[in-house]
């Protein structure tokens, strides 16, 4: 069954420390991840895709299939990074394919 | 700016009366999806459009059904919604498959008496 697992549902964290949101996934094949954010009263938006390989806001995620994990990492927690984390993946690239969530994890950047 | 609209943004219903949800759309996307989110969940999907070719998810209830008359808007008709229908529903849209980039609207609030 095609699943995505987010461990934690909150996350506390100071200004300066280093954030890791966890994400596990389940898919039989290879799946497109995602994170998507929610800040406060704001829509759901795409933060990153593994595919594209790239640093959002100073965020990085990394597809480690050995491990079926998409950890979001940030080495320094700034108090605008607070919000609400979703994982997400989408089967191969068809059309139509949709995303299936994470339950999600909330982060709190306190100073 | 080029975006996704819902409207109503918050929706006061009555047990079993029939309600209408709106989702439009300026990016000129071919998929638009419908997803539920429940306090504290993960937004589920229900349905979506590609263009005209409607995708309903297995456990979606009966209750649900949509419309799309043409690219720009798509409809949630909710037919007799009951007290566990109450949630915030999201409109999404990507240029083709969930591959892509979703963009979100602002979302709708249901709430039923």
């Amino acid at each position: 069954a095609q699943r995505v697992t987010q461990p934690e549902k909150l996350l506390s964290v100071f200004k300066g420390a280093p954030v890791e949101l966890k994400c596990n996934y389940s898919y039989s094949g290879s799946p497109e991840l995602f994170w998507y954010v929610q800040y406060s009263r704001q829509r759901l938006q795409l933060l990153l895709r593994h595919i594209s390989r790239e640093s959002i806001k100073g965020f990085t995620a990394d597809l480690n299939k050995g491990e079926t994990s998409f950890h979001l990492k940030k080495p320094f927690a700034q108090e605008e990074d607070s919000a609400m984390y979703y994982c997400a993946l989408s089967g191969p690239n068809q059309a139509g394919t949709a995303l299936i969530f994470g339950k999600g994890t909330t982060l709190s950047v306190s100073s | 700016d080029a975006m996704v609209i819902q409207n109503p943004r918050y929706q006061v219903t009555q047990f079993g009366k029939p309600v209408t949800l709106s989702c439009s759309q300026t990016l000129n996307h071919n998929v638009m999806y419908w997803y539920q989110q429940k306090s504290s969940q993960a937004p589920k999907l229900l349905f979506h459009y590609y263009d005209k070719d409607f995708n309903n998810e297995a456990d979606t209830p009966d209750n649900f059904q949509s419309r799309r008359p043409n690219t720009s808007f798509c409809f949630l008709d909710i037919r007799s919604p009951g007290l566990g229908d109450a949630a915030m529903y999201l409109c999404a849209t990507s240029v083709n498959s969930g591959g892509d980039t979703q963009y979100f609207g602002p979302g709708t609030r249901l709430t039923v008496l």
